[in-house]
C-alpha cells in the first residue's frame, strides 16, 4: 500500500510475555519515528530512526524496550516481559526526511492482562 | 525546555458553529508549527504546516495562525461538521538534531447535532 503500515492492529497478551509490533514505513522514506499513546493521552516519543540508526532513543521507557530497523525501512518494536502499564496505543510514522511532513500509521493496540 | 501546550483540552459545540483551538510553545529554535487531526482509533493526519514566515493558512474549513513573536497558534474551525470530531495536536519542529518535535496534549472536540 502507499501508506503506513503497522502489525498486528490489535494485541492481547498475558503479563510476562515479549510482544514485537511491526512498521512498514512508505518506500524512500528515511526517517521513521515510534510514539506511543496510553487512553485519552497525548502521544509520547519513544525512538526515532535515521537510515537504520537510531539518532534519538531517549523516549524508551525502560530497558524492557528495543527498536530496530533493518534495510532502511521496516522497523520492529520489541517489549520484554510486558507490563500492565504498557498496554497503550504504539504509532509508528515515516519522513521523506529529518523533520520533513509525517506520516502515521493506524497504530498497533497492545492489551496486556 | 521545549513544550507544547495546548488549550482547552476539551471542547464541545454544536454543529455548525465556528471554534478557534489554542497552541502556545517554546520550542527553540524554532522550525515549523504541525497541526494534526487524530479521529478515535486513527493516526494522526496532517492538516497544515506553517513555517516562520506564515502568518495565515487554510485548508478548506480550517485556518490555522501563526504568531512566531509571541509563539502562538490557533486553528479556526468555521461551520462545524460531526466529521470534525476528534482530537487536534499541535507539534512544534526544532532545529536540532534527534527527535527535533515536540508534541502537545491535544484539544479533543466534540461536534454534536
Amino acid at each position: 500500500g502507499a501508506g503506513v503500515s503497522q502489525s498486528p492492529s490489535n494485541k492481547v497478551t498475558e503479563k510476562g510475555k515479549d510482544v514485537e509490533l511491526r512498521c512498514d514505513p512508505i518506500s524512500g522514506h528515511t526517517a521513521l519515528y515510534w510514539y506511543r499513546q496510553s487512553l485519552g493521552q497525548g502521544l509520547e516519543f519513544l525512538i526515532y530512526f535515521q537510515g537504520n540508526s537510531a539518532p534519538d532513543k531517549s523516549g524508551l521507557p525502560s530497558d524492557r524496550f528495543s527498536a530496530e530497523r533493518t534495510g532502511g525501512s521496516v522497523s520492529t518494536l520489541t517489549i520484554q516481559r510486558t507490563q500492565q502499564e504498557d498496554s497503550a496505543v504504539y504509532l509508528c510514522a515515516s519522513s521523506p526526511q529529518p523533520g520533513g511532513e509525517l506520516f502515521f500509521g493506524e497504530g498497533s493496540r497492545l492489551t496486556v492482562l | 525546555k521545549n513544550q507544547v501546550e495546548q488549550s482547552p483540552q476539551s471542547l464541545i459545540i454544536l454543529e455548525g458553529k465556528n471554534c478557534t483551538l489554542q497552541c502556545n510553545y517554546t520550542v527553540s529554535p524554532f522550525s515549523n508549527l504541525r497541526w494534526y487531526k487524530q479521529d478515535t482509533g486513527r493516526g494522526p493526519v496532517s492538516l497544515t504546516i506553517m513555517t516562520f514566515s506564515e502568518n495565515t493558512k487554510s485548508n478548506g474549513r480550517y485556518t490555522a495562525t501563526l504568531d512566531a513573536d509571541t509563539k502562538q497558534s490557533s486553528l479556526h474551525i468555521t461551520a462545524s461538521q460531526l466529521s470534525d470530531s476528534a482530537s487536534y495536536i499541535c507539534v512544534v519542529l526544532n532545529n536540532n538534531a534527534g527527535n527535533m518535535l515536540t508534541f502537545g496534549g491535544g484539544t479533543r472536540l466534540m461536534v454534536k447535532p
